[in-house]
């Protein structure tokens, strides 16, 4: 089944704890990209990926990095938490020029 | 800075017509789409229409564009309790994948 998978779905984490959530795409897509979503914001964009090895800020990349060493891969990685980052986060993968396909979803909480 | 702007909530019976609006930012948008949100899922791909169009029809879902006003509307006919979810409304922009989503409207359908 062609998905975007993210793990894990749910993170309760304490301020300065590093930690990463994994994302992974079956479909062989070029781009793929972190999104978070805010309740009255809707989605905003983290950073995004052309390919392998290519990586771009979205609109707010701080206190997060990315990585893109293989084409299915993309995860999302934060150094040092803080209670401002607790939000949902999803990942997101296409083709160039193709809707994007959205993972489920990871609840990250940071207290 | 300039945003995808949707009303962020919307009531309807079942069985009556939803309409949800959206005004986009950029005329050089290429395509404009409509995602749902399920609680708990990530966004599904709904419909989208390609800029050179006005409308776009697939079964209960009628996609309207204005591009004079940059205005965008989803109409779902006939809409039933499985409808319940967040609808979001995105633009994309030059390369295709740098997309801006609204906030997102909450449709309740009410028994």
């Amino acid at each position: 089944e062609a998905q975007v998978t993210q793990n894990p779905r749910y993170l309760i984490t304490v301020t300065g704890k590093k930690l990463t959530v994994t994302c992974s795409q079956n479909m062989n897509h070029e781009y793929m990209s972190w999104y978070r979503q805010d309740p009255g914001l809707g989605l905003r964009q983290i950073y995004y990926s052309m390919n392998v090895e290519v990586t771009d800020k979205g609109d707010v990349p701080e206190g997060y990095k990315v990585s893109r060493k293989e084409k299915r891969n993309f995860p999302l990685i934060l150094e040092s938490p803080s209670p401002n980052q607790t939000s949902l986060y999803f990942c997101a993968s296409s083709f160039i020029g193709s809707p994007l396909h959205f993972g489920n979803g990871t609840r990250l909480t940071v207290t | 800075g300039e945003d995808v702007e949707q009303s962020l909530f919307l009531s309807v019976r079942e069985g009556d017509s939803s309409v949800i609006n959206c005004t986009y930012t950029d005329s050089s948008s290429t395509y404009l789409y409509w995602y749902k949100q399920e609680p708990g899922a990530g966004l599904q791909l709904l419909t989208y229409i390609f800029s050179n169009m006005d409308m776009k029809q697939d079964q209960r879902l009628t996609v309207l564009l204005n591009k004079k006003d940059k205005h965008l509307s989803l109409r779902i006919a006939d809409t039933q309790t499985g409808d319940s979810a967040i609808y979001f409304c995105a633009e994309s922009l030059h390369n295709n994948n740098d997309m801006r989503f609204g906030a997102g409207t909450r449709l309740t359908v009410k028994p």
